[in-house]
C-alpha cells in the first residue's frame, strides 16, 4: 500500500524553464489537490480535482497547470518557472464525502522541493 | 469557509498529556473538525476527525465541546516524535468538500 507518490523529491530549475511534477495515489481515491507550503507558513491550494476530467483552481493557481486523464495520476505543470515558485509541494488525496475509516480525512504525499535560481 | 483559531505554539515534557485546543465559533452542522500534524520535513499526516461525539484512535483523542464551537486534541502520552505542528481544519461534509484551508497551526515542543 504505497499511498500518495510524489516524484522527484528534489528539483533545480533556472528561471524560464518547464517540468512537470508527479503524483500518484494507489487507494482509488476520487479527490487529488496540490498545495505549496512556503518556509513559515500553513499550506495553500493551487489546483484540485474530484475526478477523472475534471480539474479546478484553487487559492493560488497562476503559473501552474494540472490535468487529470486517470483515477490515479494527478500531474502538476510548471509552464515557465520563476523564482516565486520556490516552494515544498504536496499532493493529497481523498475519498468523496464520508465513506472510508478516514471519513474523507486527505493521505499526503512526502512533498517535492523546488528551488528555482 | 468556518475559520478555526490555534495558539501559536505549546510546549510539553514527555510522556506527560498534552491538550492541544481548538475555536471555531463559525462552524456549521455539516461541518467535521479534521486534525492533521507535520513532522519536520514532512507532509501533513492525518490524525483524527470528528462530527458531535468523542473520537479515539491509535495516535489521539478528540473532544469536541457540546456546542461544538471548540474541540480539543489529546495526545496521552507525549513523545519527543509527536513534536510537530497541528492544525486544526473544519470539512464540510457534503460532495463539495475537496478543499482542505490550513492556518498556521499550533508548533508543538516536546521536551525530553
Amino acid at each position: 500500500n504505497a499511498g500518495v507518490t510524489q516524484t522527484p523529491k528534489f528539483q533545480v530549475l533556472k528561471t524560464g524553464q518547464s517540468m512537470t511534477l508527479q503524483c500518484a495515489q494507489d487507494m482509488n481515491h476520487e479527490y487529488m489537490s496540490w498545495y505549496r507550503q512556503d518556509p513559515g507558513m500553513g499550506l495553500r491550494l493551487i489546483h484540485y480535482s474530484v475526478g477523472a476530467g475534471i480539474t479546478d483552481q484553487g487559492e493560488v493557481p497562476n503559473g501552474y497547470n494540472v490535468s487529470r486523464s486517470t483515477t490515479e495520476d494527478f500531474p502538476l505543470r510548471l509552464l515557465s518557472a520563476a523564482p516565486s515558485q520556490t516552494s515544498v509541494y504536496f499532493c493529497a488525496s481523498s475519498y468523496f464525502g464520508q465513506r472510508g475509516p478516514r471519513g474523507a480525512g486527505y493521505t499526503f504525499g512526502s512533498g517535492t522541493r523546488l528551488t528555482v535560481v | 469557509d468556518a475559520k478555526t483559531t490555534q495558539p501559536n505554539s505549546m510546549e510539553s515534557n514527555e510522556e506527560e498529556p498534552v491538550h492541544l485546543p481548538c475555536n471555531h465559533s463559525t462552524i456549521s452542522g455539516t461541518d467535521y473538525i479534521h486534525w492533521y500534524r507535520q513532522l519536520p520535513s514532512q507532509g501533513p499526516e492525518y490524525v483524527i476527525h470528528g462530527l458531535t461525539s468523542n473520537v479515539n484512535n491509535r495516535m489521539a483523542s478528540l473532544a469536541i465541546a457540546e456546542d461544538r464551537k471548540s474541540s480539543t486534541l489529546i495526545l496521552h502520552r507525549a513523545t519527543l516524535r509527536d513534536a510537530a505542528v497541528y492544525y486544526c481544519i473544519l470539512r464540510y461534509s457534503g460532495g463539495s468538500n475537496y478543499k482542505l484551508t490550513f492556518g498556521k497551526g499550533t508548533l508543538l515542543t516536546v521536551n525530553p
